[in-house]
């Protein structure tokens, strides 16, 4: 089946840094992305949905210029989390369609830890 | 809009057992309905869906969900549960067409020996 790899698994920064997180579609074409946040024991909450070769479309509440999301390729968006602080430290989670799949169908990463101190 | 209600935050059961995972949704348009599954941190793995037709949908594992339009409900089912299924389940619907899921809170799966 198709296949969404998530880079890196695991971070961990300094308050104020950034950190990009990348999502890769691997046997796909992805011309739609999305990208997902999970509290502990939550559900996930979808952020913004990326688009290749234009803007993301940001779900409400989600701040564009803290969570900057670039989807340059068919094969690759990219989330950057700006000055990243505590409260920013969550699972954050993309998938992607593959465009010739009937039903909405969504793969899914494997998921990027960020933890921020 | 959609909405997903998953009741049961947590379904204990005892390895071998069978279990239900519960879940409702509400639409006011035609919907897709899956199942997911997440293991500690990792992402999520599809076990099922239903787009159309056949109301009683199996997916992997052993699994199988019936969709009751009647009820507004999908939920999941499996009739001998082994260690291995210890994760957590997510129930998500989406319009027809669209991509966009909305999920359900989730519901821990705890089997014991």
């Amino acid at each position: 089946g198709a296949v969404v790899s998530q880079h890196p698994s695991r971070v961990i920064c300094k308050s104020g840094t950034s950190v990009k997180i990348e999502c890769r579609s691997l046997d796909f074409q992805a011309t739609t992305m999305f990208w997902y946040r999970q509290f502990p024991k939550q559900s996930l909450m979808l952020m913004a949905t990326s688009n290749e070769g234009s803007k993301a479309t940001y779900e409400q509440g989600v701040e564009k210029d803290k969570f900057l999301i670039n989807h340059a390729s068919l094969t690759l968006s990219t989330l950057t989390v700006t000055s990243a602080h505590p409260e920013d430290s969550s699972f954050y989670i993309c998938s992607a369609r593959d465009h010739g799949e009937e039903g909405g169908e969504l793969f899914f990463g494997e998921g990027s830890r960020l933890t921020v101190l | 809009a959609q909405s997903v209600t998953q009741l049961d935050s947590q379904v204990p059961v005892f390895e071998e057992a069978p279990v239900e995972l519960r879940c409702n949704y509400s639409s006011s348009v035609s919907v897709y309905l899956f199942w997911y599954v997440q293991y500690p941190n990792q992402g999520l793995q599809l076990l099922l869906k239903y787009l159309s037709g056949s109301t009683l949908v199996k997916g992997i594992n052993g699994f199988e969900a019936e969709f009751n339009k009647s009820q507004t409900s999908f939920h999941l089912r499996k009739p001998s549960v082994h260690i291995s299924d210890t994760a957590e389940y997510f129930c998500a619907v989406s319009r027809v067409g669209y991509s966009t899921l909305t999920f359900g809170k989730g519901t821990m799966l705890l089997v014991s020996p």
